[in-house]
C-alpha cells in the first residue's frame, strides 16, 4: 500500500485566495483525520470522519475552513478565503479505528499564505 | 490547550547512549501513544500503551505509564543516528473525541 497520499506537497498562495488540500487515505481505513501543525500551537486536530461522515469538527478554526469526504478514498480540506495566519503544515491521517487507534499520517502539505 | 507536554524540549546524545523522554498530561485517558516525526515528514506511530498497562516494549523502545502521576516515559536504548527526530506523545482524553498531541521532544543523536 502506498500509504496516505496528500497533494499538493507545497502550496504558496496569496491572501484571499481559495486553497484546496487533498487526501487519499489507506484503503480499508474507516477513519480520516485532518491536522494542522504550527510552531506556536503544535499539532491540532481539525476534523475527523468515520465512514465518510464528519464526526467532530470542533477543531476547525472558523467558517473559512471546510472539509468534505465524498467517498471512502478521497477527502478535501478547503480554506476560503485564505489568510497569512493559515500558514502551516496540514496533515491527513487515517486509521482502522477512532482517535485512540494507531493513525497513519501522510507527508503533509506545507501551506504558505502571503 | 494541549493535553500532553514532553520533557525535555530538546535532547542531544551520543550514538549508543540511551535516550529518555517524558510526557505529562492533565486528565484521565484511555490510551497513550508515542509518535516519531522526521524533519519534513509526517508522524509515524511507534507504540500504544493502554491505561491499564504499566510498561510496554517494542524493539529498542520501552514505554512506561503512571496514571497516578499522569505521566509516561519513552526510552530508546542503544540510540542510532537514524533515531534523530521529534517525538510526540498523544493522549485520548476520556469522554472526548480528540487525540491531543504534546509539544514534542527534539532528539539529536550524534554519530
Amino acid at each position: 500500500d502506498a500509504g496516505v497520499i496528500q497533494s499538493p506537497r507545497h502550496e504558496v498562495t496569496e491572501m484571499g485566495q481559495e486553497v484546496t488540500l487533498r487526501c487519499k487515505p489507506i484503503s480499508g481505513h474507516d477513519y480520516l483525520f485532518w491536522y494542522r501543525q504550527t510552531m506556536m500551537r503544535g499539532l491540532e486536530l481539525l476534523i475527523y470522519f468515520n465512514n465518510n461522515v464528519p464526526i467532530d469538527d470542533s477543531g476547525m478554526p472558523e467558517d473559512r475552513f471546510s472539509a468534505k469526504m465524498p467517498n471512502a478514498s478521497f477527502s478535501t480540506l478547503k480554506i476560503q478565503p485564505s489568510e497569512p495566519r493559515d500558514s502551516a503544515v496540514y496533515f491527513c491521517a487515517s486509521s482502522l479505528g477512532p482517535v485512540y487507534n494507531e493513525q497513519f499520517f501522510g507527508p503533509g502539505t506545507r501551506l504558505t499564505v502571503l | 490547550s494541549q493535553q500532553g507536554e514532553e520533557d525535555p524540549q530538546a535532547l542531544s546524545i551520543q550514538e549508543g547512549e540511551n535516550a529518555t523522554m517524558n510526557c505529562s498530561y492533565k486528565t484521565s485517558i484511555n490510551n497513550l501513544q508515542w509518535y516519531r516525526q522526521n524533519s519534513g515528514r509526517g508522524l509515524v506511530h511507534l507504540i500504544l500503551i493502554r491505561s491499564n498497562e504499566r510498561e510496554k516494549h517494542s524493539g529498542r523502545l520501552r514505554v512506561t505509564l503512571d496514571t497516578s502521576k499522569k505521566s509516561s516515559s519513552l526510552l530508546i536504548t542503544a540510540s542510532r543516528a537514524a533515531d534523530t527526530a521529534s517525538y510526540f506523545c498523544a493522549t485520548d482524553k476520556t469522554g472526548a473525541n480528540n487525540l491531543f498531541f504534546g509539544t514534542g521532544t527534539r532528539l539529536t543523536v550524534i554519530p
